[in-house]
């Protein structure tokens, strides 16, 4: 089943402690991306990727880092979590020439 | 700054009405605007819309995009309880693919 997966789905976590995220795109996709979603600002984009090593900021991109090393996985770090990233998390993917983009089930992170 | 602005931001309706949701943009080099749907879990594909004064449908569901005004409306005709969610609106542009901004999400909300 052609899908984006993402890892963990829920996520508690205290202030300072190093947390990835992973994604996993099985469609072959060149194009992933990682948003947050927060009540009343709807889905923003942290950082986007059009290739392996080639990756772009969002609009949101402060206190994240990513990596494409695989084209099928593009991991979020978050070096140092705040309470403000307390968040939901989705990973999406989409083809070479598209718009059209797929969404991981999402995670949860909650910042102490 | 690329902006996306949707409205109402939330809509309360009964069984069997007709609802119009709003989709106003503002993008560098404009290419296509997306309507998703997301109930408790990732965004679902509904419309891609890139040529002015095409209407898309699929079902009781269509889209519409006018690209001398800068907006899109969606509707929804014959509503039902299933089809209670946020309603996503995207626009993609600028010189490279894999970047989406979202519009805040319209909640609706459908009674029996």
């Amino acid at each position: 089943e052609a899908q984006v997966t993402q890892n963990p789905r829920y996520l508690i976590t205290v202030t300072g402690k190093k947390l990835t995220v992973t994604c996993s795109q099985n469609m072959n996709h060149e194009y992933m991306s990682w948003y947050r979603q927060d009540p009343g600002l709807g889905l923003r984009q942290i950082y986007y990727s059009m290739n392996v090593e080639v990756t772009d900021k969002g609009d949101v991109p402060e206190g994240y880092k990513v990596s494409r090393k695989e084209k099928r996985n593009f991991p979020l770090i978050l070096e140092s979590p705040s309470p403000n990233q307390t968040s939901l998390y989705f990973c999406a993917s989409s083809l070479m020439g598209t718009d059209t983009q797929y969404f991981g089930p999402g995670t949860r992170l909650t910042v102490l | 700054e690329d902006k996306v602005v949707q409205s109402p931001l939330s809509l309360v309706v009964h069984e069997g009405d007709t609802v119009t949701l709003n989709c106003s943009y503002e993008v560098t080099n404009f290419r296509s605007l997306l309507w998703y749907k997301q109930e408790k879990k990732a965004p679902t594909f509904l419309f891609m819309l890139t040529s002015s004064g095409i209407e898309k449908k699929s079902g009781r569901l269509s889209s519409i995009l006018d690209k001398k005004e800068l907006f899109s409306i969606l509707n929804i005709t014959a509503t039902q309880t299933g089809d209670s969610a946020i309603y996503l609106c995207a626009a993609a542009g600028g010189t490279s693919y894999g970047k989406l901004t979202f519009g805040q999400g319209t909640i609706l909300t459908v009674h029996p």
